[in-house]
């Protein structure tokens, strides 16, 4: 089972900052890595199903990026509305499983 | 448009067992996987597992084995999530969560639809 680890656990950051989220997977991944944004007391929202496929509605000012075992999710610069846990998660048809993250908080500083 | 809607807050005894249902709409039920995915309080997101809801099939996370059952009925377009011999760690919000693909090897694919989430509460 491929585990997925987050750093760091929090980010604590300013409006307009660059945030810069990694999530690193246990051996490399062939399928997909995906990131969701959830906001307290709400279900998590899909932000992207791949490294290169944003979900409809996600502002340009999130971008993916990397392969094999290191990926990263940048927000250039934060918004209000950005503060908030952010989860990668990946997926296997066999063995069938599918793993996330342990999460990283996006704070404001 | 595109909803899943689940059943209301449970609160159970050790021991006990709960069904949480959940409700599609918006596309067509049998054509995507359901994934399960629970959420303890101040905790991650934890994957429980699949079910075809075309076929019935099933799939679940080593941990579940033995005590979850997924269902479906396709004339309500409803999953069904039960778990068995509930102890106080199984307190948490219990999400579904519908695929993106709707290709019969999408089985693990992310997810682009969720359940506003049921929370169940273990407590004696």
């Amino acid at each position: 089972e491929i585990m997925l680890t987050q750093s760091p656990a929090t980010l604590s950051l300013s409006p307009g900052e660059r945030a810069t989220l990694s999530c690193r997977a246990s051996q490399s991944i062939s399928s997909y890595l995906a990131w969701y944004q959830q906001k307290p007391g709400q279900a998590p929202r899909i932000l992207f199903y791949d490294v290169s496929n944003r979900a409809p509605g996600i502002p340009a000012r999130f971008s993916v990026s990397g392969s094999g075992t290191d990926f990263t999710l940048t927000i250039s610069s934060l918004e209000p509305e950005d503060f908030a846990v952010y989860y990668c998660q990946q997926g296997s048809n066999w063995p069938p499983a599918l793993t996330f993250g342990g999460g990283t908080k996006v704070e404001i500083k | 448009q595109v909803q899943l809607v689940q059943s209301g807050a449970e609160v159970k005894k050790p021991g006990a067992s709960v069904r949480v249902s959940c409700r599609a709409s918006g596309y067509t039920f049998i054509a995507y996987y359901i994934h399960w995915v629970r959420q303890a309080p101040g905790r991650g997101l934890e994957w429980m597992g699949w079910i075809k809801p075309k076929s019935g099939d099933t799939n679940y996370a080593q941990k579940f084995q033995g005590r979850v059952t997924m269902t479906r009925d396709t004339s309500f377009s409803t999953a069904y999530l039960e778990l068995t011999r509930l102890r106080s760690d199984d307190t948490a919000v219990y999400y579904c969560a519908k695929v993106h693909c709707s290709s019969s090897s999408c089985s693990s694919d992310p997810f682009d639809m969720w359940g506003q989430g049921t929370m169940v509460t273990v407590s004696s």
